[in-house]
């Protein structure tokens, strides 16, 4: 059996400072792990995605997060947060038969 | 570039009456197909993925159907609502591929409520 625990809910930052949104993965194979956004009433985005190559991975506007087997993390950070950063982030495990297994959902609030 | 499409965005429905939301993807050849929900307050929960045209696998029991007329073309449907249908319905694409790390790609969603 595989899982995805997002283990914030919510998180709430100043703009301008870090964001740190926490993902940990169980699973019985080499996981491939996404991390999409979702801004309210939209579809989800795709941030960055993990899939054995290099353990940091760069997404789009300024996200990355770090693959840490050791930990089964895959954490996404962010330098600094933009108040356009304000949405639901997903942690996603790609499972068989390409089906995904989503984690709860973190939501981003950026205080101005 | 590759681009899908759902339709309605938001739809207003009494209990009872039918349902037919439609995506299309355009720009890929033989994609996988799925259909998601996402309740308020809740992760995302996959009702059916499809592999290829009249190909349906559904995932939980319920009381809804999909169907793929077309390559392209994914259709969620049900006969008579209940109020738990209510939701944000989401499809998504990936590229049929020997791998299971196939990316998928969302949709805009179809925001549906039934009273």
């Amino acid at each position: 059996a595989q899982s995805v625990t997002q283990l914030d809910s919510h998180v709430s930052v100043s703009e301008g400072t870090p964001v740190l949104l926490r993902c940990n993965y169980s699973s019985s194979y080499s996981p491939s792990l996404f991390w999409y956004v979702q801004h309210p009433n939209k579809g989800l985005q795709l941030l960055l995605k993990y899939t054995s190559a290099a353990t940091l991975v760069k997404g789009i506007n300024g996200f990355e997060a770090e693959f840490k087997k050791s930990e089964t993390s895959f954490h996404l950070t962010k330098p600094s947060a933009h108040m356009s950063d304000a949405a639901e982030y997903f942690c996603v495990l790609v499972g068989s038969a390409r089906q995904l297994t989503f984690g709860s959902g973190t939501q981003l609030t950026v205080l101005p | 570039s590759q681009t899908i499409h759902q339709w309605p965005a938001t739809l207003v429905q009494p209990v009872g009456s039918p349902l037919s939301l439609e995506c299309t993807v355009e720009g890929t050849s033989n994609p996988n197909l799925y259909w998601y929900r996402q309740a308020a307050g809740r992760g995302l929960q996959l009702l059916f993925y499809s592999v290829g045209i009249g190909q349906i696998s559904s995932e939980v029991p319920q009381n809804l159907s999909a169907s793929r007329p077309q390559d392209r073309q994914f259709i969620l449907s049900s006969k008579k609502l209940l109020l738990s249908d209510s939701g944000f319905y989401l499809c998504a694409w990936s590229v049929l591929s020997g791998g299971i790390r196939d990316t998928q790609y969302f949709g805009p969603g179809t925001r549906l409520t039934v009273l």
